[in-house]
């Protein structure tokens, strides 16, 4: 079955502070994992696609990489507009549906 | 280039009623999505489709069911509302099976 899992669930940083959000990912035939910030009561916003292990794509402040089995979101001395649930999704064999994982709410303190 | 489109933004309905929500997807995007976000269950696939034909179904009750016109546009129904189905139901385009493009989301209140 196909499943993400995002860790830590929640994270506080100052601002400055730069740290990293994970995603664990097993999924029959991965065609793609994608990254979404989202704002309370609004929908997600794109942020990444990869596609294959190795690969790596950056966005101002932060950097997302891709393994066999797990992502990372760096983030780069963040700030408090950085606040928001960064989620994780990945796309397998089953047409478009995309399974999410559960999110990591990060807050940035000043 | 407007991005996708979902109406109404907030709907208090009773329980036993019944809604539509509808999605408007990205100008070229043939397949759309529709999502259930609740805090407890988070983001989870309702179904998808392409070219007016459902594609792909989540694990949801008959009561959940959605079309798409000749335009891309699209419509989800759920009938006999329950108390369970208050959520944000958000409604996804995508040009084809790549990266997703979110709405706003509809909330949908349950009472």
């Amino acid at each position: 079955e196909d499943q993400v899992t995002q860790s830590p669930e929640a994270l506080r940083l100052q601002e400055g502070e730069s740290s990293s959000l994970n995603c664990s990912y097993t999924v029959s035939g991965l065609r793609g994992l994608f990254w979404y910030r989202q704002d309370p009561g609004k929908g997600p916003e794109f942020l990444f696609t990869l596609y294959s292990a190795g690969e790596e794509k950056e966005k101002e402040r932060l950097k997302a990489t891709l393994t066999k089995k797990e992502s990372f979101l760096h983030i780069t001395a963040p700030k408090p507009e950085d606040s928001a649930t960064y989620l994780c999704a990945v796309l397998g064999n089953q047409g478009g549906k995309l399974i999410f994982g559960q999110g990591t709410e990060l807050s940035v303190k000043p | 280039k407007a991005g996708v489109t979902q109406t109404p933004r907030y709907l208090i309905k009773t329980r036993g009623q019944q809604v539509t929500l509808s999605c408007s997807p990205i100008s070229g995007h043939r397949s759309v999505s529709w999502y259930q976000q609740t805090p407890g269950q988070g983001l989870q696939f309702l179904f998808e489709y392409f070219s007016e034909t459902q594609r792909n179904k989540g694990n949801f009750p008959g009561r959940f069911s959605g079309r798409q016109f000749s335009n891309s546009r699209s419509e989800m129904n759920v009938s006999t509302l329950e108390l369970g189905d208050s959520a944000l139901y958000l409604c996804a385009s995508s040009p084809s099976n790549r990266e997703a493009f979110f709405g706003q989301g509809t909330r949908l209140t349950v009472v």
